[in-house]
């Protein structure tokens, strides 16, 4: 069955340092999402793209970038991890209408 | 950009009663409204979603209902089971899913048996 994994799963890195979390995806979709969950604000959009070689801002993008050099995968990198950046991190991918999202990966930044 | 409100933040009914959440859009422009539910430690997965041609759609004991000339859509679950306690997101965008989505704030939905 066609399936989206992220890892690792829980992450606990220091302030400063550069992560990167995985996203991959076996649906074969063209759009794929990153969004962070934190309490009192929901899903929020980081970054996101509809293909190969195509990326584009989310609304809360500042620290984070992302590439996309297959289909299947798009990773998310944290520059330079800040303590506001510890949250619960999804991915997600999408056909022409439900989005499908992934088991989470929860960084905590000390 | 757009911006969905979503209310109650917690909602707490008893087993077989009925809930409603509510959420609000403001982008006129929005024409796909998706339901998701979120299970303790797991990702979000639609339940129903509605679109800007339809006042109303069910599938079992959810129903979801959309005024476009006030831009609120609301979230029906009849004869609630103690498995329908999650977190559930309401949603806007144009087009669809494969566009970019703006979610509501969560509704935690306790069903007390």
């Amino acid at each position: 069955d066609a399936e989206i994994t992220q890892s690792p799963r829980h992450k606990i890195t220091e302030t400063g340092r550069q992560v990167t979390l995985a996203c991959h995806q076996t649906w074969n979709h063209n759009n794929m999402f990153w969004y962070r969950q934190d309490l009192g604000h929901g899903l929020r959009l980081i970054h996101y793209s509809y293909g190969v070689q195509d990326t584009n801002k989310g609304e809360v993008s500042d620290g984070y970038s992302v590439s996309r050099s297959n289909t299947e995968d798009l990773p998310l990198t944290l520059e330079s991890a800040a303590s506001s950046q510890t949250s619960v991190y999804f991915c997600a991918s999408s056909d022409r209408y439900e989005q499908y999202f992934g088991p989470g990966t929860r960084l905590t930044v000390t | 950009g757009e911006n969905v409100e979503q209310h109650p933040s917690t909602l707490s009914v008893q087993e077989g009663d009925s809930a409603v959440i509510k959420c609000t859009y403001s982008d006129s422009a929005s024409n796909y409204f998706p339901w998701y539910k979120q299970e303790l430690g797991k990702g979000p997965q639609l339940i129903i979603d509605i679109r800007s041609n339809v006042g109303e759609k069910k599938d079992q004991r959810i129903a979801v209902t959309l005024n476009k000339t006030a831009k609120h859509f609301s979230l029906h679950i009849t004869e609630t089971q103690p498995e329908d306690s999650a977190v559930y997101f309401c949603a806007a965008s144009f087009s669809g899913g494969y566009q970019k989505v703006t979610f509501g704030t969560g509704t935690k939905l306790q069903v007390i048996p």
